[in-house]
């Protein structure tokens, strides 16, 4: 159980491109789902929190016109980087919560590695 | 302010030698601290989820302990597929938001 899919799972794109990034629950709802970014031998860094029907929350500093987040069912989120540029490079993961009181913990997906030349 | 604090940064064994994984935490009011093992180029798998001081989970070579200031991962006997990097992240009353330490990279020689 607690599986999330993420498609693609790389992309190579040139630069001013947009991409979409779609992160599934395969065998739950999510209430919430989250956006992060790691760099290499680097921990997670939070982008978003979204749910379900409603505006995401970005984190301190990440640009919301360039990280599109559109959470538009409980088991379907995708994060568009537009107009990308090489320093969008990176490792993007998303997680899902199935938000209850008992059930906070995180399952991740299996991450999408973005390149942007 | 919430804080991680994972150590080692690294940390090299022997196959059989055992030994523990430390994450520190500060954190207004414990919701939940998670243990999480990632191998290079994948998402995080989940392992554990501890919520009070006390508390214990066990999985095949793995145990996990909390205190109201730190988590331990304990690992007996690891073995070369347990080369990992074990993340640990807290999170804190009022939200979702999960805060991860930097995480320990573990090397596990045969």
């Amino acid at each position: 159980g607690a599986v999330v899919s993420q498609h693609p799972s790389w992309v190579i794109c040139k630069s001013g491109t947009s991409v979409k990034i779609e992160c599934r629950s395969l065998d739950f709802q999510a209430t919430t789902m989250f956006w992060y970014r790691q760099f290499p031998k680097q921990s997670l860094m939070l982008m978003a929190t979204s749910n379900e029907g409603s505006k995401a929350t970005y984190e301190q500093g990440v640009e919301k016109d360039k990280f599109l987040i559109n959470h538009a069912s409980l088991t379907l989120s995708t994060l568009t980087v537009t107009s990308a540029h090489p320093e969008d490079s990176s490792f993007y993961i998303c997680s899902a919560s199935a938000g209850t009181t008992t059930q906070e913990t995180q399952y991740f997906g299996p991450g999408t590695r973005l390149l942007v030349l | 302010e919430d804080q991680v604090t994972q150590s080692p940064e690294a940390l090299r064994l022997q196959e059989g030698e055992s030994s523990s994984l430390n994450c520190s935490y500060t954190v207004s009011g414990l919701r939940g601290l998670f243990w999480y093992r990632q191998d290079p180029g994948k998402g995080p798998e989940f392992l554990f989820t501890l919520y009070s001081a006390g508390e214990e989970k066990e999985k095949e070579r793995l145990k996990a302990t909390l205190t109201k200031k730190e988590s331990f991962l304990h690992i007996t006997a690891p073995k070369p597929e347990d080369s990992a990097t074990y993340l640990c992240a807290v999170q804190a009353d009022g939200g979702f938001k999960t805060i991860f330490g930097a995480g320990t990279r573990l090397f596990v020689k045969a």
